[in-house]
């Protein structure tokens, strides 16, 4: 079974740059998560997707950040315009419904604003 | 006060050795308890999930208390895989919400 997959893995932009993060979760898997790790802080939570709608958003920083996922399958996260903070590991997780527990994470994007 | 705090280490242990992770979390509302381990520059990986009544797994035993909120993983004859950092987690809510993540404990089995 294939696992959570990320891409890119790296990505050096320059500020005020766009950049789009992809993951593509377990195949049938309807909840998804954003998740990211700034340096020197605590993995956290962004949002979570039950297919394609957001159940909770709660975790954005701001409206520079804007997350998709069309068809309930793959989802995006765009963040225009990054700025330096912005710079962090961005993990995504799926599971599937009904179970809260087992996230299986995908290996992250590793984002550099610079 | 952080919602999931723990002792980030380093802690320095020698194979063979037990060692000891405790965390404390702040929401009494919390339902669902973790261990994740990630190695570095690596996803999180769930390496057990906890229970009030305690559990084990092989060399690996969580602990629960709710009434102090407090968790712990016990590891026992440690190896030098066993080298990691340790999450702890919890579920504050009911069926699939996001996850509370403490900032890890940092391990190193020395040979």
């Amino acid at each position: 079974e294939a696992g959570v997959t990320q891409f890119p893995s790296h990505s050096v932009i320059e500020k005020g740059q766009t950049v789009t993060l992809r993951c593509d979760p377990i195949s049938g898997h309807d909840n998804l998560y954003w998740y990211r790790r700034v340096m020197g802080k605590e993995i956290k939570f962004l949002l979570h997707f039950v297919k394609e709608s957001k159940q909770d958003e709660s975790g954005m920083p701001n409206n520079r950040f804007l997350a998709e996922r069309t068809g309930g399958t793959y989802s995006t996260l765009k963040v225009q315009p990054a700025e330096l903070e912005d710079s962090g590991v961005y993990f995504c997780a799926s599971s599937p419904l009904g179970t809260y527990y087992g996230y299986t994470f995908g290996s992250g994007t590793r984002l550099t604003v610079v | 006060r952080k919602e999931v705090e723990q002792d980030p280490g380093p802690f320095n242990v020698p194979e063979g050795a037990t060692v000891a992770f405790n965390c404390t979390y702040s929401n009494s509302a919390s339902q669902s308890f973790f261990w994740y381990r990630q190695d570095c520059r690596k996803e999180p990986k769930l390496l057990m999930s906890v229970y009030s009544s305690g559990n084990e797994d092989g060399r690996f035993t969580a602990q629960l208390n709710r009434a102090s909120q407090y968790i712990s993983l016990l590891i026992r004859d440690s190896k030098l895989s066993d080298s990691a950092t340790y999450l702890c987690v919890v579920n504050s809510g009911g069926g699939a919400d996001g996850l509370t993540f403490g900032k890890g404990t940092h391990l190193i089995i020395q040979p």
